[in-house]
């Protein structure tokens, strides 16, 4: 069965640490993707990559960075957490073009206190 | 830029009290319309993806459909296990979604 694995469920973290979010897909897909879901905002598109060490900004990659060194991992960084940024995150991938849309990972609750 | 609203926020029906949800959408060149089901805790899985308007998609007790303008999704008399959030998206130039916020739908036993 085809996934998107990330790697945590929950986290708690302290205002100012710097935060990894890994995501690997066993699909081959070309693109990957990494959102944050907020009651009432919907799913926001932080940054997107098409290919291996390619990334592209989203809707709201102010506080985020990301790094694709290998085709299978997208990892998303806060580079100094904030407590606005307590969120549930979600990864996804597509293949080029692919009428299913999005594999969506399972998503990383992060608290940051 | 793309906007997609989704309507109601939360329905609450009987289980066999069938219903539509609603999605209305603004995009420069529509390449596609999504609809996935999310439970909570979890990430979203797909149901469907609309191309045209007049095109229509099924799969057990959901019916998509889509117009130029708006999407629906159809409950047909809905059970316990239908209850979620709805998701819809669609996507224009390129590979990203853009999400609506979604409906929750509770179905009561």
């Amino acid at each position: 069965d085809v996934k998107v694995t990330q790697s945590s469920r929950y986290l708690v973290k302290r205002t100012g640490e710097k935060v990894f979010l890994e995501c690997v897909q066993d699909m081959d897909h070309e693109n990957m993707f990494w959102y944050r879901q907020d009651p009432g905002l919907g799913l926001r598109l932080i940054y997107f990559s098409y290919d291996v060490k390619m990334k592209e900004k989203g809707d709201i990659p102010e506080g985020y960075s990301v790094s694709r060194e290998k085709k299978e991992r997208f990892s998303l960084i806060l580079e100094s957490a904030s407590t606005n940024q307590t969120s549930m995150y979600l990864c996804a991938s597509s293949a080029l073009d692919s009428g299913y849309g999005y594999t969506f990972g399972s998503g990383t609750r992060l608290t940051v206190v | 830029e793309d906007q997609v609203t989704q309507s109601p926020e939360a329905l609450r029906l009987q289980e066999g009290e069938s219903s539509s949800l609603n999605c209305s959408y603004t995009v420069s060149g529509l390449r596609g319309l999504f609809w996935y089901r999310q439970d909570p805790g979890k990430g979203p899985e797909f149901l469907f993806t609309l191309y045209s308007a007049g095109e229509e998609k099924e799969k057990e007790r959901l019916k998509a459909t889509l117009t130029k303008k708006e999407s629906f999704l159809h409950i047909t008399a809905p059970k316990p296990e239908d209850s979620a959030t709805y998701l819809c998206a669609v996507q224009a130039i390129g590979y990203k979604l853009s999400f609506g916020a979604g409906t929750t739908v509770t179905v009561r036993a």
